[in-house]
């Protein structure tokens, strides 16, 4: 079955602060990994998008990682602000649709960054 | 930066009631897709659209669920009778083409809640 599982699940750090985000995928045919920033109550707005070939793609103080081979992905916030806190969700894009779509999301991680 | 705009933000509805969801989608756009986010869950896909008919759907959008693009521009979901368990936040999303490269620009959601 297609998944993503992402851990962990809610993290509370000072800012400033370096975080790592974890997301473990079995989905397949796999196209490319996204991380998303979701704020309460708002949609997701992709961050990164990384395809197979791809090891590592910055954006800003973000810094996505991908390892095809063991399926995992991180990504890396440096020097956390205190917007940061949002939710980052993991999302796989499959080759083929079908069913559960192409976009597989994981649960997502909550981010809160305190003063 | 073109957005996808969603109408209402909230909508509270008794069950057994129609919902009507609005979305805008960006205006180049051709591909049309509706996600939900029950309240702790991941995002689910519910249904992508093109040429005006259903491309795929999940086991969720059974016969209760209906979409539907009634002008140039806007794109709906329509739910007939709504259920406790249809309490979630309903996201519109839209592409430009349908390849898996392609960046999926979404709205802020409706957050249904039934009672």
């Amino acid at each position: 079955k297609n998944q993503v599982e992402q851990s962990p699940q809610s993290l509370i750090i000072l800012e400033g602060k370096n975080c790592t985000l974890q997301c473990n995928y079995t989905v397949s045919p796999f196209s490319n990994l996204r991380w998303y920033k979701q704020d309460t109550g708002r949609g997701p707005v992709s961050l990164t998008i990384m395809t197979f070939s791809e090891n590592t793609k910055s954006n800003g103080r973000y810094t996505a990682t991908l390892d095809a081979d063991t399926k995992q992905s991180s990504l890396h916030i440096t020097a956390s602000q205190l917007s940061d806190s949002a939710s980052y969700i993991c999302v796989v894009t499959r080759l083929t649709g079908g069913s559960q779509g192409n976009l597989i999301f994981g649960k997502g991680t909550k981010l809160s960054v305190k003063p | 930066e073109p957005e996808v705009t969603q109408t209402p933000s909230h909508q509270v509805t008794q069950m057994g009631q129609e919902v009507i969801l609005r979305c805008v989608p960006i205006s180049n756009h051709l591909y049309f897709y509706w996600y939900r986010q029950i309240l702790g869950q991941k995002v689910e896909f519910l249904v992508s659209f093109y040429n005006n008919e259903i491309s795929e759907k999940s086991e969720i959008f059974d016969d209760q669920f209906s979409v539907e693009r009634p002008d140039g521009s806007n794109f709906t979901l329509k739910i007939r009778s709504t259920k406790l368990e249809d309490s979630a936040m309903y996201f519109c999303a839209s592409s430009f083409v349908s390849t898996p490269e392609s960046g999926y620009t979404f709205g802020s959601g409706t957050r249904l809640t039934v009672v």
